[in-house]
């Protein structure tokens, strides 16, 4: 089993900054199949990013995904107030699919 | 635009039986670009990946090792949609349930882009 660790576990930022969330896979995973989600209090996952890099539908732009081989980030170019989420990273390439734990960005 | 409905009881009695129902809208469940998928979430397990069913000229399914012996994901061609089976359920099976979409083509695979609402089921007697 692929196990998925994401760093930080929080993130305290204010709206307008930069985020960068990291995703560090237990072996080389293909970047083919490593995605993104952000959840919100009592709400499903939502896609963001697959296949690491590519933007799902309808997901802003200020949202992009990068990396290769074990490590895998997520940055939010300027957080907005909806922004604030908890984020979790995928790879849906080998069984069982696995998430890491999370990195939860809050408001600072 | 396609949508997962979820049904199913919210409490299970331990070592009974928990039964959950996707319905889709906008895709159906024969096609041969997608799988359906069962996940969980409860605070000490995080997100889990339960299995999936999915049709390439015939149908297959896929589980996780954790579940493999209680789990069965069957499809309903009828009424175009799926539905998750977890025998001899305990309160470790608490948690939050999802279904969802996930999409290819020879291209690629565009991960879990479509997700049900979420069912919240409690194992308790």
């Amino acid at each position: 089993e692929i196990v998925l660790t994401q760093s930080p576990g929080t993130l305290s930022l204010s709206p307008g900054e930069r985020a960068s969330l990291f995703c560090r896979a237990s072996q080389t995973i293909s970047s083919s199949y490593l995605a993104w989600y952000q959840q919100k209090p009592g709400q499903a996952p939502r896609l963001l990013i697959y296949g690491a890099s590519n933007r799902a539908t309808d997901i802003p732009d200020r949202f992009s995904g990068s990396g290769s081989g074990p490590d895998f980030t997520l940055t939010i170019s300027r957080v907005e107030p909806e922004d604030f989420a908890v984020y979790y990273c995928q790879q849906y390439g080998s069984s069982p699919y696995t998430f890491g734990q999370g990195t939860k960005l809050e408001i600072k | 635009q396609v949508q997962l409905q979820q049904s199913g009881p919210g409490l299970v009695k331990p070592s009974q039986t928990l039964s959950l129902t996707c319905a889709i809208s906008g895709d159906s469940v024969s096609s041969n670009s997608v799988a359906w998928n069962w996940f969980r979430q409860s605070p000490s397990r995080g997100l889990e990946w339960l299995g999936r069913t999915y049709y390439r000229s015939k149908w297959y399914n896929d589980y996780a090792v954790s579940v493999k012996s209680r789990i069965t994901i069957n499809p309903d061609t009828s009424k175009n949609q799926f539905s998750l089976q977890l025998n001899s359920v305990t309160p470790e099976d608490t948690a939050v349930y999802y279904c969802a979409r996930e999409h290819s083509d020879r291209l690629r695979d565009y991960g879990m882009d479509v997700w049900g609402q979420g069912t919240t089921v409690t194992v308790s007697s």
